[in-house]
């Protein structure tokens, strides 16, 4: 397995643009996680998804920001319309349900908003 | 509520010294407590459980439940131990999925 996979590795874009990261989880994990990275505030849940459904939003910071997981290999999260202040690494994870064990993290997409 | 605290932003030490990493955490149940380790510019990678109990790359951690404590250990820290180390407490009950992380320490090693 080739692990959690993570695309663009990096982005930059203009204040106003959509941005759309994209997320293949490791097959047989059934939960899905986005995390955001800043060296203000850490690492930070932004949602949760557990067999395709969303379980826990309330990270999410607002209403610009939307995840979607369509099926279990494949996750979004977008951001529209992204502001400077979004510039972060976003981090997305897997694990079997629930959590139990860990999770498995992908390398990370660092987001730069100009 | 859940809470991991690592006090020390940044722990320098020598190479060949001993290395302790503090991580202290709330929670009202039993927690599964996790060490996750992230070199420059990588993704996090898990480095201990303590249900596993197990030495990875030197370093050990035990869970200690009377001081809330679960510290990361090395006797002989090496160049290649400077990273950032996050500590993260999972709970335990029902719905318990959300891994809450520390704010992370970051280790030099002086060569």
């Amino acid at each position: 397995d080739a692990g959690v996979i993570q695309s663009p590795r990096h982005e930059v874009t203009e204040m106003g643009q959509e941005v759309t990261l994209r997320c293949k989880p490791i097959s047989g994990h059934n939960s899905l996680f986005w995390y955001r990275q800043t060296m203000m505030r850490g690492l930070e849940l932004l949602i949760y998804f557990n067999n395709n459904v969303p379980i826990d939003d309330s990270g999410m910071p607002e209403d610009r920001f939307s995840a979607k997981m369509p099926n279990a290999s494949f996750s979004t999260l977008k951001i529209q319309p992204s502001e400077p202040r979004d510039s972060a690494v976003y981090f997305c994870a897997s694990s079997p349900t629930g959590g139990f064990g860990g999770y498995t993290f992908g390398s990370g997409t660092r987001l730069t908003v100009v | 509520a859940q809470r991991v605290t690592q006090p020390e932003k940044l722990l320098s030490v020598f190479k060949g010294a001993p290395v302790e990493l503090k991580c202290n955490y709330s929670y009202s149940g039993s927690p599964e407590l996790f060490w996750y380790v992230q070199y420059s510019r990588q993704r996090l990678q898990l480095l201990l459980r303590h249900i596993s109990r197990e030495s990875i790359k030197g370093f050990t951690a035990d869970l200690n439940k009377g001081e809330t404590s679960f510290h990361l250990k090395k006797p002989f820290a090496q160049e290649e131990d400077s990273a950032m180390y996050y500590c993260a407490l999972r709970g335990s009950g029902a719905g318990s999925y959300q891994l809450t992380f520390g704010k992370g320490t970051k280790l030099s090693v002086i060569p």
